[in-house]
């Protein structure tokens, strides 16, 4: 079975430091690997996704996220954080196989952005 | 060209009753999925709809069930309201075995 940890449910930094949302995943088989974010009162927004070709995924609004096979992670980092990044962001994990595709997801890291 | 839109925005239901909520996919997809999303939460899979049937289940009882009709939208029913069912509601499609975007959610309220 497929699982996420995302290691810290609230995490604050300053605006134009790094951004680190840790996320981990447990798949016996490979797995695609996705980071959403969530604006309050908004459905899930797609940054972006890994599904077995680079291991250095970028996506919108200068966010990045590295696959690691060997330490079964795929954090996301933004190297300065801006104040409209304040959310709530989700790291999923799913399994193409013929049942399905479900996203199996993490519960969630909000990420606050102070001047 | 129109994302995924869902209908109503926000519903207010009491304990027993009955709930329809609804799904329009984006253009070009024909796979609807429906998530449950509670309060601090991150979404739990309910099921997966591909040529109006259901492909894949999450652990949901039976009162949650769904359809999908020929021009690919979707419902999800949930009979037997509890307490507990108060939730974001999020419908996502996708092209087959792509990627998945998500609607704004249905928020449902149960007193």
């Amino acid at each position: 079975a497929q699982s996420v940890t995302q290691l810290g449910s609230h995490v604050s930094v300053s605006e134009g430091a790094l951004v680190l949302l840790r996320c981990n995943y447990s798949s016996s088989v490979p797995p695609y690997l996705f980071w959403y974010v969530q604006y309050p009162n908004q459905g899930l927004q797609l940054l972006l996704k890994y599904t077995s070709a680079a291991t250095l995924v970028k996506g919108i609004n200068g966010f990045e996220a590295e696959f690691k096979k060997s330490e079964t992670s795929f954090h996301l980092t933004k190297p300065s954080a801006h104040m409209s990044d304040a959310a709530e962001y989700f790291c999923a994990v799913s399994v193409h196989n013929q049942a399905g595709t479900a996203l199996i997801f993490g519960k969630g890291t909000t990420l606050s952005v102070s001047s | 060209d129109a994302g995924v839109t869902q209908s109503p925005t926000h519903l207010i239901k009491t304990r027993g009753q009955q709930v329809t909520l609804r799904c329009s996919p984006k253009s070009g997809h024909d796979t609807v999925s429906w998530y449950q999303q509670a309060l601090g939460q991150g979404p739990q899979f309910i099921f997966q709809y591909y040529e109006e049937e259901e492909r894949q289940r999450g652990n949901f009882p039976d009162r949650f069930s769904g359809h999908q009709f020929p021009n690919y939208s979707s419902e999800l029913n949930v009979n037997a309201l509890l307490l507990g069912d108060s939730a974001l509601y999020l419908c996502a499609s996708s092209r087959e075995w792509d990627t998945q975007y998500f609607g704004p959610g249905t928020r449902l309220t149960v007193l």
